[in-house]
């Protein structure tokens, strides 16, 4: 069966940096893209960036250019996504979601979320 | 950027259909995905390339794309029925080039 299981909660202060992990199982890793997601308090939801099934070659969108990195490993079929200079309005819950080979290919499985908390 | 746009609720009594649109410029040319998210859970796909069914999902749950326009529609709602919907397409041409709608709650009366 599918999993991907995303690490705990974080509270961050502004400025800081956040590091998320979406641990996967069930199917062949380095065969698939991951996205990542947000979505804001109450708000819909935000796409951040995908990378590859090689894990050399991320695409972030423009918002996010300079402060975000998305890296796997592919020895435990682990993603992560860093996020740097938090702000307030970077609160929000953050998922990682699965892709097949071809662009337009729907988010078929995601993980459970992260809640980052960014906070004085 | 390319723009989804979603009515903000759609309310329905049980037994009864639900029709959720989402436009876009052409979006017939674009193949939809939609999502349903309950509260506190992750999106969950519900239909995929305008009109597909994942496994598991009733077949309630349908879609169409025609136009500038497409719809998910629920046949017989439930209760469990309940919950915010997204459509989502791609487009190679914006940016961001992953692009969510703007998300449609169903409540069931």
């Amino acid at each position: 069966q599918v999993h991907l299981v995303q690490s705990g909660a974080e509270v961050k202060k502004p400025g800081a940096s956040v590091k998320v992990s979406c641990k996967t199982s069930g199917f062949v890793f380095s065969n698939y893209y991951m996205h990542w997601v947000r979505q804001a308090p109450g708000q819909g939801l935000e796409w951040m960036g995908i990378i590859n099934p090689s894990g050399n070659s991320p695409v972030y969108t423009q918002k996010f250019q300079g402060r975000i990195t998305m890296t796997k490993n592919m020895s435990t079929s682990t993603v992560f996504l860093e996020l740097t200079s938090l702000r307030s309005d970077d609160t929000a819950i953050y998922y990682c979601a699965r892709r097949d080979r071809a662009a337009a290919d729907p988010f078929d499985i995601w993980g459970q979320g992260t809640m980052v908390t960014v906070s004085s | 950027s390319y723009v989804l746009t979603q009515p903000p609720s759609v309310s329905v009594a049980p037994g009864q259909a639900a029709r959720v649109t989402c436009e876009g410029d052409r979006i017939e040319g674009k193949s939809v995905h939609w999502y349903q998210q309950k509260p506190g859970q992750a999106p969950v796909m519900v239909v995929y390339d305008d009109s597909e069914r994942p496994s598991g999902i009733p077949e309630r749950y349908s879609g169409s794309n025609s136009g500038d326009t497409a719809t998910l529609t629920i046949s017989r709602v439930e209760a469990g029925d309940e919950a915010d919907y997204y459509c989502q397409v791609w487009d190679s041409t914006s940016d961001p080039s992953y692009v969510f709608g703007t998300g449609t709650k169903v409540s069931v009366l």
